[in-house]
């Protein structure tokens, strides 16, 4: 159980375009889904909150209008990196908690290559 | 503010051998704790947690971890490494009401030595 989703496992684009990430929890309905991105050989770094039906909380200097994240349901939310540049290349990472309190679980993650 | 330390980058333990990965904390509060597991181009993967209770709590695959609250630590166990635990610890922390974000370690690369 508790298993998340998360597509596409891989994405290559050019500079300039924008890239849609979702997160899907298979076997459970989250309300609050969370967005990460990780660095090469570092940690998770908490991008934003997502909060079904209600807009995101962003973390201290992420660029909410760089970073567009949308809840529409229970079960997706999405991360639409917009204009993407080279230094928008990383691993995002989405997790979900079945209810308050709980574990989050993690998706596969996104390795995301601006060329 | 909350934070966690993970003061070794890698480990490196004999197949069969005990294995510890090492965690400290600082919240502001009663403290929830994580551990999860990162293979490679992989999301992590939850071991186990502290909440409440027990200090020692039982988590997946055979691992465990003590909770100590006048050290502020919470270490991760196995009593017999296997070759397969070779990936990457990360310990979390949050704290026990308001908002739920976690934070977490810088991670710890275990290497299980055949």
């Amino acid at each position: 159980g508790a298993v998340v989703s998360q597509h596409p496992s891989w994405v290559i684009c050019k500079s300039g375009t924008s890239v849609k990430i979702e997160c899907r929890s298979l076997d459970f309905q989250a309300t609050t889904m969370f967005w990460y991105r990780q660095f090469p050989k570092q940690s998770l770094m908490l991008m934003a909150t997502s909060n079904e039906g209600s807009k995101a909380t962003y973390e201290q200097g992420v660029e909410k209008d760089k970073f567009l994240i949308n809840h529409a349901s229970l079960t997706l939310s999405t991360l639409t990196v917009t204009s993407a540049h080279p230094e928008d290349s990383s691993f995002y990472i989405c997790s979900a908690r079945v209810a308050a309190g709980q574990p989050q679980h993690f998706g596969d993650g996104t390795r995301l290559s601006i060329l | 503010a909350q934070s966690v330390a993970q003061p070794e980058d890698q480990v490196n333990v004999a197949e069969g051998n005990p294995l510890t990965v090492k965690c400290t904390y600082s919240v502001s509060g009663n403290p929830y704790l994580f551990w999860y597991v990162q293979y490679p181009n992989r999301g992590l993967q939850f071991l186990l947690k502290y909440i409440t209770g027990d200090n020692l709590v039982k988590g997946s695959y055979g691992f465990e971890a003590e909770f100590n609250k006048s050290q502020t630590s919470f270490h991760l166990k196995k009593p017999s490494a296997l070759v397969s635990d070779s990936a990457l610890y990360f310990c979390a922390v949050r704290v026990n009401f308001g908002n739920e974000k976690l934070t977490f370690g810088t991670g710890t690369r275990l290497t299980i030595i055949p």
